[in-house]
């Protein structure tokens, strides 16, 4: 099976630290997203690629957060100097070109102490 | 301000009976809508989407209906099954950009009673 994975599945982290989360999409998808979730919330949109560009950043996106996906194939989510707010379910999906339909994966659970 | 809302945070139906999930939207440029159901510690499942340009789509048991001049849809699962016990939700594209962004509602848990 060739969904969409995620690593690490978990990670507790001290506030002030910085993290980085990474993401496989299926490999014949073009687009990627990044989703945030907290408890008892919907998924809230991060930010999206098309193969390498980043195409367009929510305000929930920080200058804290940033997003890349080199070569247009996995792409990392790094959180710097977390807070606990930052504590979430951190979703990524991906997407072929033409399909609205995205891909979830299991996401990586943040706890920030 | 939340452009999806599901305003019944949970659901409980007997095995073999209807369940009703109802999702309401406010921008007028949503045209393509989509249902997901997730389980715990899993990440959202694709269940079954429908264009503004329909006001049905059936996928076996499950079947969503679209209001538009309400801005209102619907998932009707029939017959409901134990194993669809889970948190669905609503989602949202806007218009001429499919496959972009997804706006979310925020849940509705389902348990389905044997």
């Amino acid at each position: 099976d060739t969904g969409v994975s995620q690593n690490p599945r978990h990670k507790i982290t001290k506030r002030g630290q910085n993290v980085t989360f990474r993401c496989d999409p299926i490999s014949e998808h073009n687009r990627l997203y990044w989703y945030r979730q907290t408890l008892g919330q919907g998924p809230e949109f991060l930010t999206y690629f098309q193969n390498e560009a980043q195409l367009e950043k929510s305000r929930l996106l920080s200058d804290r957060f940033s997003a890349e996906r080199p070569k247009g194939s996995f792409s990392t989510l790094e959180i710097q100097r977390t807070e606990q707010g930052d504590s979430a379910m951190y979703l990524c999906a991906s997407s072929a070109t033409l399909g609205v339909q995205q891909y979830f994966g299991p996401g990586t659970r943040l706890t920030v102490t | 301000d939340q452009q999806v809302k599901q305003n019944s945070p949970s659901l409980s139906v007997q095995e073999g009976r209807i369940s009703i999930l109802n999702c309401d939207y406010t921008n007028s440029m949503f045209d393509y809508f989509l249902w997901y159901k997730k389980y715990p510690a899993e990440g959202p499942t694709f269940l079954i989407s429908i264009s503004s340009i329909k006001d049905k789509n059936e996928d076996g048991r499950f079947t969503v209906f679209l209001n538009k001049s309400a801005k209102h849809l619907s998932l009707h699962i029939v017959p409901s099954q134990p194993g669809d016990s889970a948190v669905y939700f609503c989602a949202a594209s806007p218009a001429g950009a499919a496959g972009n962004k997804l706006t979310f509602g925020g849940g509705t848990r389902v348990l389905v009673k044997p």
